[in-house]
């Protein structure tokens, strides 16, 4: 089956530098990757996503850049604000249409 | 806009019974995907319907089942309830027609649902 794993369980920013949420996926297949975060007692909330012929994509204080040599994708947050504080995961397609495979999310920690 | 809303919030059952728990997609939505959301596996693909169809299907046993209705609202049913099904079962709703417009898809809050 497919495999989205995450380094990271847990991470700690000060408020105010830069986050990377990382996230390891098997399928060399896969052709569209999708970063969510989820807020407590909420449903997940799509950030950005990338497709497989790009490396990078920029969004509003967000960057996803897509390694496919060694099957890596990273969320990079700039000026990490208590705001973020969430949990973070990503998805990946596996080039089966409409089912995603999710990783199992990396929970992010804004200290004031 | 009103969101996606789920009933209920909160469902505790016990081993042996059924569940059926609802979703009321955003307004024009015609697709609703159904995910289970647990600490150890994460969020998993339980089905998609779209015009009260079942579009895709994710690798769970049959006694998961679900259907929709012809205003797009969704029910997904648990029959046989196993201690292993306690989770946070997610639907989200997108526009629809061809492949899931994932940045135009919204989740609800989530139905808690604790089997004993």
């Amino acid at each position: 089956g497919e495999s989205v794993g995450l380094h990271l369980p847990t991470l700690s920013v000060q408020e105010g530098d830069n986050s990377i949420i990382n996230c390891a996926y098997s399928n060399s297949a896969s052709d569209y990757f999708i970063w969510y975060k989820q807020e407590s007692g909420k449903g997940p909330q799509f950030i950005i996503d990338i497709r497989s012929n790009m490396d990078k994509r920029q969004g509003q204080r967000v960057t996803v850049l897509l390694n496919k040599t060694v099957k890596h994708l990273s969320l990079q947050i700039a000026a990490t604000q208590p705001g973020d504080s969430a949990v973070y995961f990503c998805a990946e397609n596996g080039n089966t249409g409409n089912q995603f495979y999710f990783g199992t999310g990396t929970s992010l920690t804004v200290i004031p | 806009k009103a969101g996606v809303t789920q009933t209920p919030r909160y469902l505790i059952k016990t081993r042996g019974q059924q569940v059926t728990l609802s979703c009321s997609p955003i307004s024009g939505h015609r697709s609703v995907s159904w995910y289970q959301q647990t600490p150890g596996q994460g969020l998993q693909f339980l089905f998609e319907y779209f015009s009260e169809t079942q579009r895709n299907k994710g690798n769970f046993p049959g006694r998961f089942s679900g259907r929709q209705f012809s205003n797009s609202r969704s029910e997904m049913n648990v029959s046989t309830l196993e201690l292993g099904d306690s989770a946070l079962y997610l639907c989200a709703s997108s526009p629809g027609q061809g492949r899931i417009a994932y940045n135009e898809q919204f989740f609800g809050p989530g139905t808690r649902l604790t089997v004993l």
